[in-house]
C-alpha cells in the first residue's frame, strides 16, 4: 500500500464547476498535511496547509479527517488557470521535514 | 530572483557517465532537500541537510549517489555510473525553521536528467 494515495484522474470539468479531490495516508502518526500544485513540467508549489479544523483560502477549502486518515481539497468556481496536478503531501514524523507526496491528481478545466 | 535555483536545467548523458547537479537555496534558508520525480509520480525524498550536516538519506539513495553541502549554502548531487533508471527530474527545496510543526519547503525548477 502506498503511503499517500490519490486518484490520478484526470478530472475534466467546465469552468465554474466545483471539484473535489481526496487523499488517504497510511501513517496514523502523521503530523502535517499539505496540498501542493504542480503545473506541467514545473516545480511543485505550496497551495495550502491543511489543519484539523479545516481551512479555506478563497475558492479552495481543505479538510482533514484524522480518524479516517483522509484529506480533501475542494475547488469552487473552477477557472481555466486551475488546470494543474494537485499533490497531496504528508509529513509523517517528528523531527524531520521529509515530505511524502502522493502521485497527484490531474485537473483539466475547459471553457 | 531570490528563489531556489538549480543548474543545469537539463542534462542528457550516456549510460555509465557521471553527472553533478547544483542547487542554490533561498539565502536565509538553512535546510535543503533533494527529491526525485519520475513521470506520473509525485516527488520522492532523497536526502536532507541542515546547514552542512546531512541528517537523513533515503534508501533510494544508492551508493552511486552522493550529496554534499560543504559550507551550508549551495549543495551538489552527484550520480556516478548513471543508469537509464536514473532518468528523472531532480528537485531541490529549501526551508527555514518556523514555529509551524513542519516548515514550508520552496522548490527549485528542477534538473531534468535523461540517460541514454
Amino acid at each position: 500500500r502506498k503511503e499517500v494515495e490519490q486518484d490520478p484522474g484526470p478530472f475534466n470539468v467546465p469552468e465554474g464547476a466545483t471539484v473535489a479531490f481526496n487523499c488517504t495516508y497510511s501513517n496514523s502518526a502523521s503530523q502535517s498535511f499539505f496540498w501542493y500544485r504542480q503545473d506541467c513540467r514545473k516545480e511543485p508549489k505550496l497551495l495550502m496547509s491543511v489543519y484539523s479544523s479545516g481551512n479555506e483560502d478563497g475558492r479552495f477549502t481543505a479538510q482533514l479527517n484524522r480518524a479516517s486518515q483522509y484529506i480533501s481539497l475542494l475547488i469552487r468556481d473552477s477557472k481555466l488557470s486551475d488546470s494543474a496536478t494537485y499533490l497531496c503531501v504528508v509529513n509523517f514524523y517528528y523531527n524531520t521535514d521529509k515530505l511524502i507526496f502522493g502521485t497527484g491528481t490531474r485537473l483539466q478545466v475547459f471553457p | 530572483d531570490t528563489g531556489v535555483s538549480q543548474d543545469p536545467r537539463h542534462k542528457i548523458t550516456k549510460r555509465g557517465q557521471n553527472v553533478t547537479f547544483r542547487c542554490d537555496p533561498i539565502s536565509e534558508h538553512n535546510r535543503l532537500y533533494w527529491y526525485r520525480q519520475t513521470l506520473g509520480q509525485g516527488p520522492e525524498f532523497l536526502t536532507y541537510f541542515q546547514n552542512e550536516a546531512q541528517l537523513e538519506k533515503s534508501r533510494l539513495l544508492s551508493d552511486r549517489f552522493s550529496a554534499e553541502r560543504p559550507k551550508g549554502s549551495f549543495s551538489t548531487l552527484e550520480i556516478q555510473r548513471t543508469e537509464q533508471g536514473d532518468s528523472a527530474m531532480y528537485l531541490c527545496a529549501s526551508s527555514t525553521p518556523t514555529t509551524a510543526s513542519t516548515d514550508t519547503q520552496y522548490f527549485g525548477p528542477g534538473t531534468r536528467l535523461t540517460v541514454l
